[in-house]
């Protein structure tokens, strides 16, 4: 079965500092990864796809194909970064979800 | 509010009763899934349409839940006999799918989830 292993439940950083959060991923073919997060009383919402190379509030991700991780980062964090970030990929038909790092943004 | 709902937002239920959940998808989204998610933990996959037919059941999910979205529309999901470790966010996502390579890509959009708590 594949799975997606995010290996930090709570990452604290001070506003400004850079930030990773790291998702590694088991899966036999080529993945298909995203990355979710969901914001204090918000609904969970897709933040960027590894397909779109996009950079999304200045978070990008690359998928490393040799180290199975597809890592969020951003080099200067926000306070309005601080939420739950889930890393997830895709298996037939539906998403896998990992555990999920919560995100803390210090002032 | 034109995305998915969910209702009831909160259900607290005694242990062996039948809890039904609704969701209503964004109206032209063909897919629909629903997802259980416990304290410190991602969503767990329980199952999806494509539709009206029922495309895969998690092989997790136990005989005493059922799932139908008749119509292709909305989608009801019931527990039969709840227990305690039921409780549980159930979320409703659903995506617009269409052929070929775009498949598998398609971005899920969650309602807001409804609560059960069985007593």
């Amino acid at each position: 079965a594949q799975r997606v292993t995010q290996p930090e439940k709570l990452l604290s950083v001070f506003k400004g500092a850079p930030v990773e959060l790291k998702c590694n991923y088991s899966y036999s073919g080529s993945p298909e990864l995203f990355w979710y997060v969901q914001y204090s009383r918000q609904r969970l919402q897709l933040l960027l796809r590894h397909i779109s190379r996009e950079s999304i509030k200045g978070f990008t991700a690359d998928l490393n194909k040799g180290e199975t991780s597809f890592h969020l980062k951003k080099p200067f964090a926000q306070e309005e970064d601080s939420a739950m970030y889930y890393c997830a990929l895709t298996e037939g038909g539906k998403l896998i979800f990992g555990q999920g790092t919560e995100l803390s943004v210090k002032p | 509010d034109t995305g998915v709902s969910q209702d009831p937002r909160h259900k607290i239920t005694k242990r062996g009763q039948n809890v039904t959940f609704r969701c209503d998808p964004i109206s032209e989204h063909n897919r629909l899934y629903w997802y259980r998610q416990t304290l410190g933990q991602g969503p767990e996959f329980l199952t999806y349409f494509q539709n009206e037919a029922q495309l895969e059941k998690s092989r997790l999910l136990s005989d005493r839940f059922s799932a139908e979205r008749p119509k292709g529309s909305f989608s009801t999901l019931e527990i039969q006999r709840t227990e305690q470790g039921d409780s549980a966010m159930y979320l409703c996502a659903s995506s617009l799918v269409g052929r070929g390579p775009s498949v598998g890509r398609e971005k899920l959009f969650f309602g807001s989830g409804t609560q059960l708590s069985v007593l």
